[in-house]
């Protein structure tokens, strides 16, 4: 079953600690995404990553962190110094050849600070 | 860096109505501009794309238009059903950079 994973799909973090959202894809796609969903505001891009072993900040990098050593597999940190971390997470891929094609997406990661 | 901005950020029709929405986008370099459904509680699909060399184009009930003068394209939804419902989000790319931005949404609903 191909496709696009996320996991864990809710998270709960305490204030000051760092955690890690997972995104897998086995669709061989160079291209992946971390997007940032609140109400009203739509999807923000945090990082983006065209190919394996490097990746760009999107427009609300800080307070966020990610790698790129495996083409299957971009995770997200969100760190302490991102001061309002609840959101909705939502990780996508694309082929990435040069010609944009269609992202996919993973069904997204509700993380929640307690 | 590329900006588009999306309105209405809300629309109601009754079914059988027309919806249009509308996006316009900043950085004329942008070549690639999908649009994305996202019922509730579910991820964001693909319904429909548009390339910079074409200034329209149809898929049943959707269609998309493009002008590239104005850097705005338009997502159409014709005779609406209530399956129709939901969040559309427009987004723009620029060749060969694979950076996708996102419109800040639509929340269509549509009235039996």
């Amino acid at each position: 079953d191909g496709g696009i994973t996320q996991s864990p799909k809710y998270l709960f973090r305490k204030e000051g600690q760092n955690v890690t959202l997972s995104c897998e894809q086995n669709l061989n796609h160079d291209a992946m995404y971390w997007y940032r969903q609140d109400p009203g505001q739509g999807l923000r891009l945090i990082y983006y990553s065209q190919i394996v072993n490097d990746f760009q900040k999107g427009d609300i990098a800080e307070g966020y962190s990610v790698s790129r050593e495996k083409k299957e597999s971009f995770p997200l940190t969100v760190t302490s110094a991102q001061k309002n971390p609840t959101a909705f997470y939502l990780c996508a891929s694309s082929r990435g050849t040069g010609q944009n094609t269609e992202a996919f997406f993973g069904q997204g990661t509700r993380l929640t600070v307690v | 860096g590329e900006n588009v901005e999306q309105h209405p950020s809300t629309l109601s029709v009754q079914e059988g109505d027309s919806a249009v929405i509308k996006c316009t986008y900043s950085d004329s370099a942008s070549n690639y501009f999908p649009w994305y459904k996202q019922e509730l509680g579910k991820r964001p699909q693909l319904i429909i794309d548009i390339r910079s060399n074409v200034g329209e184009k149809k898929d049943q009930r959707i269609a998309v238009t493009l002008n590239k003068t104005a850097k705005h394209f338009s997502l159409h939804i014709t005779e609406t059903q209530p399956e129709d419902s939901a969040v559309y989000f427009c987004a723009a790319s620029i060749r060969g950079f694979q950076k996708l931005v996102f419109g800040t949404g639509t929340r269509l609903l549509v009235s039996p």
